[in-house]
């Protein structure tokens, strides 16, 4: 049982550079969702889906995109990496609606320098 | 705005001992509260209440709702070390988002 899987676990960016963080779920949820976790701060949301083609701004969205063509993805895409983007991602995934429990992925630890 | 707030945010305790977390909301059309445990990596599901009053209980951990007092607690008898973790809150409440608390940092010495 894969639930939610993200790619890559660790990486290091250089300040300004790009990169794409993958998240995919297997429990065929509409709702997916992309966190940022920073120490003792608990967790940020920084983009959802309801649904293929439909992404909206959470709390924190600045700096960052989404996009969802399928159920399963749900890419999130930094441009021009800045330090302040140091932290852990994680992607999550939910059935939605009346079911809140969202299911985690393992997160991806990102350091921009 | 909504908001989370969770208490104390950081604990150490012995084994044996029984601890009590706490966390309190103020958000719009409440739907749901549910708690997370954080080891090192990703949060694990533990709880979703939606109704005041009904105790949900999984082993040694059981927690309440109380939406009089806009607020829940979780317990955790006979603790152990594997308890040890950052436990997370976090209130279901108008579109189809979770707003989360910073958490508490439990600490479990033997």
């Amino acid at each position: 049982n894969a639930g939610v899987t993200q790619t890559p676990k660790f990486r290091i960016l250089k300040i300004g550079q790009s990169m794409t963080l993958q998240c995919t779920q297997d429990m065929n949820h509409n709702y997916m969702y992309w966190y940022r976790q920073d120490p003792g701060m608990g967790l940020k949301l920084i983009y959802y889906s309801v649904g293929a083609g439909i992404t909206d701004k959470g709390e924190v969205p600045n700096g960052y995109n989404v996009s969802r063509s399928t159920t399963e993805d749900f890419p999130l895409r930094l441009e021009l990496a800045a330090p302040s983007q140091t932290s852990v991602y994680f992607c999550a995934s939910s059935q939605g609606l009346v079911i809140d429990t969202q299911y985690f992925g393992p997160g991806t630890r990102l350091t921009v320098l | 705005e909504d908001k989370v707030v969770q208490s104390p945010l950081s604990l150490v305790v012995h084994e044996g001992d029984t601890v009590t977390l706490n966390c309190s909301y103020e958000v719009t059309n409440f739907r749901s509260l549910l708690w997370y445990k954080q080891e090192k990596k990703a949060p694990t599901f533990l709880f979703m209440l939606t109704s005041s009053g009904i105790e949900k209980k999984s082993g040694r951990l059981s927690s309440i709702l109380d939406k009089k007092e806009l607020s829940s607690i979780l317990n955790i008898t006979a603790t152990q070390t594997g308890d040890s973790a950052i436990y997370l809150c976090a209130v279901g409440a108008g579109s189809y988002q979770l707003t989360f608390g910073k958490g508490t940092k439990l600490s479990v010495i033997p």
